[in-house]
């Protein structure tokens, strides 16, 4: 069965410093791995996916995220944070089944301190 | 209107009422799905529908029904809830292909509270 985990439930971070979301996964089959956010009163979207190809992707907002498979890990990254990219970040895995079940993790809430 | 909507953003009911969630999507996707939103849990997905057929029920209480007339529109139909049940539910919606790795397109949500 496929998991993620999130081992970080909150992570504070001063503006203009960087940041490193984690994220593992399990999975006994190929993957598709999301990175979601979720603003206040929002529902989510999507800042960056891996498919196959490079395994670093770059998103939205200045995000980006490197696929290890050997480490089983997914981990976002931003250089440089803003006081708006606080928010809710959802790693999440897909499964191609008859449907693109997607599987999330709990979720990290990242805080910018100005 | 575009992306996905959700009506209403806030509901509360007692646990006799009957009430419904709307989900409509502007994107000319095939598949439509509900997820439960409960503080400090994983996104609970709940239904999914392709092409209005119901493909995934995810061991949800009957006193959860959905409802796809169409492609394009998705109702969350509540009935005696139990004060647990308040979470945000949010729709979504994606393409269904032989792609892998389709995007889902989320709406705001339904914050629901449950007296």
């Amino acid at each position: 069965a496929q998991s993620v985990t999130q081992l970080d439930s909150q992570v504070p971070v001063f503006e203009e410093a960087p940041v490193e979301l984690r994220c593992n996964y399990s999975s006994s089959v190929s993957v598709y791995l999301f990175w979601y956010v979720q603003y206040p009163n929002q529902g989510l979207q999507l800042l960056l996916k891996y498919l196959s190809g490079s395994t670093l992707v770059k998103g939205i907002n200045g995000f980006e995220a490197e696929f290890n498979k050997s480490q089983t890990s997914f981990h976002l990254r931003k250089p440089s944070v803003h006081i708006s990219d606080t928010a809710e970040y959802f790693c999440a895995v897909s499964v191609k089944t008859s449907y693109d079940k997607v599987i999330f993790g709990p979720g990290t809430s990242l805080s910018v301190i100005p | 209107e575009t992306g996905v909507t959700q009506t209403p953003r806030h509901l509360v009911m007692g646990m006799t009422n009957k009430k419904s969630l709307k989900c409509e999507q502007h994107l000319g996707h095939n598949a439509m799905y509900w997820y439960k939103q409960s503080a400090k849990k994983p996104l609970e997905l709940m239904f999914v529908y392709n092409f209005k057929e119901q493909t995934e029920n995810n061991s949800v209480p009957s006193r959860f029904s959905p409802e796809c007339p169409n492609s394009s529109h998705l109702f969350l139909h509540l009935h005696t809830l139990q004060p647990e049940d308040s979470a945000l539910y949010l729709c979504a919606s994606s393409q269904v292909s032989a792609k892998v790795g389709e995007t889902q397109y989320f709406g705001p949500g339904t914050r629901l509270l449950v007296l």
